[in-house]
């Protein structure tokens, strides 16, 4: 069963910091991998995707990279800002039967103050 | 163009009621995904539409939780004798033909049910 893994929890950084958030997974049979940010009491909204052929994927501040072999992403974000502050999701995409489905982790809480 | 809608954006209800919670995926995906959050959690996978049919609802937690999409569009969420436990925010999301497995889902604002 995949389950995937985020550390830290949660992140209070002062803004102008490079940071890193940490996914890990234990099935490296995936599609693809996708890391969101989810604002408090709103949806997803998509970062990045990284198709499983690839190793990593650039947007603006943004670096995610992947490791398929190891069961393993990691979000780059340069020059945090106040306005980074949000969850940040990872999930991977797995293929059972019929089915094209995202297993989430728990999110890393992401607070940049100024 | 515009993007996965839900209504109704929040919900409250008594214990023992019925809900219904609706989704517009954006205009040409066929695929449409259902999934629950509760709090200080990450989405878990309900129920996978591709066109009409379910293709997967192995997500659902138990038979009162029910889905329906007749035409291929709009779906919608039906919860029967609600419980306390069912409160969450209920996610849809949708993506081109599926399966590929390279199709990027696109999510809704979700809909926070809350049953007192």
């Amino acid at each position: 069963k995949q389950e995937v893994t985020q550390i830290p929890a949660a992140l209070s950084v002062p803004e102008g910091e490079n940071l890193v958030l940490n996914c890990s997974f234990t099935d490296s049979a995936i599609y693809n991998l996708q890391w969101f940010r989810q604002d408090p009491g709103k949806g997803l909204t998509s970062l990045l995707l990284i198709q499983s052929s690839q190793r990593e994927q650039t947007s603006g501040r943004l670096n995610a990279s992947l490791d398929k072999s190891s069961g393993r992403s990691t979000l780059y974000i340069a020059a945090s800002q106040p306005g980074d502050s949000a969850t940040y999701l990872c999930a991977v995409s797995v293929h059972y039967i019929d089915t094209d489905k995202l297993i989430f982790g728990t999110g890393t809480r992401l607070q940049v103050f100024p | 163009g515009a993007g996965v809608s839900q209504t109704p954006s929040n919900k409250v209800t008594e214990k023992g009621k019925y809900v219904e919670l609706r989704c517009d995926p954006i205009s040409g995906h066929t695929a449409l995904y259902w999934y629950r959050q509760s709090l200080g959690q990450g989405p878990e996978f309900l129920i996978y539409f591709q066109g009409t049919g379910a293709a997967d609802d192995s997500g659902l937690p138990n038979d009162r939780f029910f889905a329906v999409r007749p035409e291929g569009s709009v779906s919608t969420l039906k919860i029967q004798r609600t419980e306390r436990g069912d409160s969450a925010v209920y996610l849809c999301a949708s993506s081109l033909s599926s399966p590929a497995g390279h199709n990027e889902q696109f999510f809704g604002p979700g809909t926070r049910l809350t049953v007192l």
